[in-house]
């Protein structure tokens, strides 16, 4: 069974208009992180956001946001006012417990048009 | 500072050649991992170094041979690979290997074989 769902392989969105990135997960374990990559064209990974099991507050970066459904197993990625520079590939992806492993999903394709 | 980095950027080698991968960090982190992505994939684990020590092995074929020098400097030596192996090879370091460390990543090296 996949552990981490992104069900949307593309979206598109208008420049300055906010955008909202799928995720799901799964797994039986109470202690786990949930983290967003980036990933522009030039192969760079780049960290967004971290959300912990046990955060009561969801995650705020700048721009990003992480709307953290526990119940739901969902962290779906709020980018408000997108611009030109967000359009990428976008990952989700989870760490168990003590766990060395990143679990990714297989990622969305965020373009942003003028 | 965030920051990982990688040489070279980019790598061009034949089935017969030897060569080597860096990858460096000076955050203290005390875990660094090596990810092989295919086009359109999310990245695959390779192996994982905590302390020094290499803790997972992702039944990576023996053509790929990673190292550790130190804490700071993660090496993966290539020898005999085929074409099948070219791919956008990434590193990452945490902090340690638990859930709440984020793994930030190095731009990665872009390899071709011919």
């Amino acid at each position: 069974a996949q552990k981490i769902t992104q069900t949307q392989p593309g979206m598109f969105v208008q420049e300055k208009e906010a955008v909202t990135l799928d995720c799901t997960y799964d797994t039986s374990d109470p202690s786990y992180g949930l983290f967003w990559y980036k990933q522009p064209s030039s192969g760079e990974m780049i960290f967004l956001i971290y959300q912990g099991s046990y955060d009561q507050q969801n995650a705020t970066e700048g721009r990003y946001s992480l709307n953290f459904q526990k119940a739901r197993k969902s962290a779906n990625l709020v980018i408000s006012a997108s611009q030109l520079g967000d359009s990428a590939m976008y990952f989700c992806a989870m760490r168990e417990g003590q766990s060395d492993k990143l679990i990714f999903g297989t990622g969305t394709r965020l373009q942003v048009f003028p | 500072d965030t920051e990982v980095t990688q040489t070279p950027k980019h790598l061009v080698m034949g089935m017969t050649n030897k060569k080597s991968l860096k990858c460096e960090q000076h955050m203290g982190h005390r875990a660094m991992y090596w990810y092989k992505q295919k086009a359109k994939k999310p990245p695959e684990l390779m192996f994982v170094y905590s302390y020094e020590k290499l803790s997972i092995n992702e039944s990576v074929p023996s053509r790929f041979s990673p190292e550790c020098p130190n804490s700071s400097l993660l090496n993966l030596h290539l020898h005999a690979l085929q074409p099948e192996d070219s791919a956008l090879y990434l590193c990452a370091s945490s902090e340690e290997t638990s859930s709440t460390d984020t793994q930030y990543f190095g731009p990665g090296t872009r390899l071709t074989v011919l």
